[in-house]
């Protein structure tokens, strides 16, 4: 199975503030890296696929990079409405597997 | 636009049978662009993908399930199912499906998935 890791596991931030999540595969997983935001309750909600591309009705301030074995998610803004977990998941080979989640709290 | 809701027992007693349907509504999944996931969340933690089906009745499962999990579709009711033998308590999750596009069918290999269901909630006891 391809293990996904996360960095950090929890991160407190401002409103307004430049936020960024890593994601590290175990191998190569070429662009098949997708993001989600999920609040307490919820199911998640799909914001980036393919590394890059943000699902419609996704923000601008969300955004996402890397290829291989390293990713990124950037929120370039944060907004009250940002507070949640996020996770990386790979969808390059099954079991698709994903990272265990960041929780972003309010500083 | 599309919509997916779980349906199934909230609670199951060890050692039975779990069976959830998951039911289609504002789309046809017989699609081919799109593959049928389950995923489960075990209390305060996070996201196991469980397995997902293709129209074409095509399965990929997660070997973690070792062998007790069968992932159905009935195209005629746009519906797909997810059946779990031999429950313990390591089983109660909440459990959600959700639909994710196609990018090699013989592979399993796709993009994420962007419409999942409420997730149902359920729990392995006596």
């Amino acid at each position: 199975d391809i293990q996904m890791t996360q960095s950090p596991s929890a991160l407190s931030a401002s409103v307004g503030d430049r936020v960024t999540i890593s994601c590290r595969a175990s191998q190569s997983i070429t662009s098949y890296l997708n993001w989600y935001q999920q609040k307490p309750g919820k199911a998640p909600k799909l914001l980036i696929y393919a590394a890059s591309n943000l699902q419609s009705g996704v923000p601008s301030r969300f955004s996402g990079s890397g290829s291989g074995t390293d990713f990124t998610l950037t929120i370039s803004s944060l907004q009250p409405e940002d507070f949640a977990t996020y996770y990386c998941q790979q969808t390059y080979s099954t079991p698709q597997t994903f990272g265990q989640g960041t929780k972003l709290e309010i500083k | 636009q599309v919509q997916l809701q779980e349906s199934g027992p909230g609670l199951v007693k060890p050692s039975q049978t779990l069976s959830l349907t998951c039911s289609v509504s504002g789309g046809s999944i017989s699609s081919g662009v799109y593959y049928w996931s389950w995923i489960r969340q075990h209390p305060e933690k996070g996201l196991e993908w469980l397995g997902f089906i293709y129209y074409s009745g095509s399965t990929h499962y997660n070997p973690s399930l070792k062998s007790r999990g069968t992932i159905s579709i009935d195209t005629p009711k746009n519906q797909f199912s997810l059946r779990l033998t031999s429950v313990t308590a390591a089983d109660t999750a909440v459990y959600y499906c959700a639909r994710g596009r196609v990018v090699v069918a013989a592979t399993g290999q796709g993009y994420g998935m962007d419409v999942w269901g409420q997730g149902t909630t359920v729990t392995v006891s006596s």
